[in-house]
């Protein structure tokens, strides 16, 4: 069966370092793996998408990274700020088919 | 332009009683989605529409959850004989096709608490 771990539920970090998040999965393929943040209260909000034949995608201080063979994506913030203090949710998709979400990691960025 | 909407905001019932979701999705997208969130918990996928069909609907939680969609448009999420354990937030989602390429775009939710 398909299934989608996000193996850290809460990550601390400092302000101004990398946070790294992982997001590993099983049967799916192709995968079409997207990342969300989600705030307390509110709906995620789509961050970025990256195919099964792309190796790394960037937005802004972004980075996302996708390796088929360990079938695991790792999702970067550099120079991380409390603003990124939020919960983030991997999502996997093969072809046409709905997305289904991870459990999501709750980033807590100190000052 | 407008994002997704979703109505009531939050609804508190009682054990027992039948209540309605609503979601206005983005105009024009085909694809929509409800989703369930337990305090803390991740996202617990319910039942996607593509236009008003619903191809599975083996993620709805009993017999008790119903959903349709008319128009292409406004969906609808009911849940008869309301438990305790549906208290949750229901998120409804919307996108220009399915799955794939598509990015979702979430509403702020329905929460629902059951007396």
């Amino acid at each position: 069966s398909q299934k989608i771990e996000q193996n850290s539920e809460a990550l601390n970090i400092q302000e101004g370092k990398t946070a790294t998040l992982t997001c590993n999965y099983t049967n799916y393929s192709p995968a079409y793996l997207q990342w969300y943040r989600q705030d307390p209260g509110r709906g995620p909000v789509f961050l970025l998408l990256i195919r099964e034949n792309e190796k790394e995608k960037r937005k802004e201080r972004l980075k996302v990274t996708f390796d088929t063979t360990l079938k695991q994506s790792l999702f970067h913030i550099t120079a991380s700020q409390p603003a990124d203090s939020a919960t983030y949710l991997c999502a996997l998709s093969s072809g046409n088919t709905p997305l289904v979400f991870g459990k999501g990691t709750r980033l807590s960025v100190i000052a | 332009g407008a994002g997704v909407s979703q109505s009531p905001s939050n609804k508190v019932t009682e054990k027992g009683k039948d209540v309605e979701l609503r979601c206005d999705p983005i105009s024009g997208h085909t694809a929509l989605y409800w989703y369930r969130q337990s305090l803390g918990q991740g996202l617990e996928f319910l039942i996607y529409f593509q236009g008003n069909s619903a191809p599975d609907k083996s993620g709805l939680p009993s017999d008790r959850f119903s959903a349709e969609r008319t128009g292409g448009s406004v969906s609808t999420l009911t849940i008869q004989r309301t438990q305790q354990e549906d208290s949750a937030v229901y998120l409804c989602a919307s996108s220009s096709g399915l799955g794939r390429n598509n990015e979702q775009f979430f509403g702020p939710g329905t929460r629902l608490t059951v007396l």
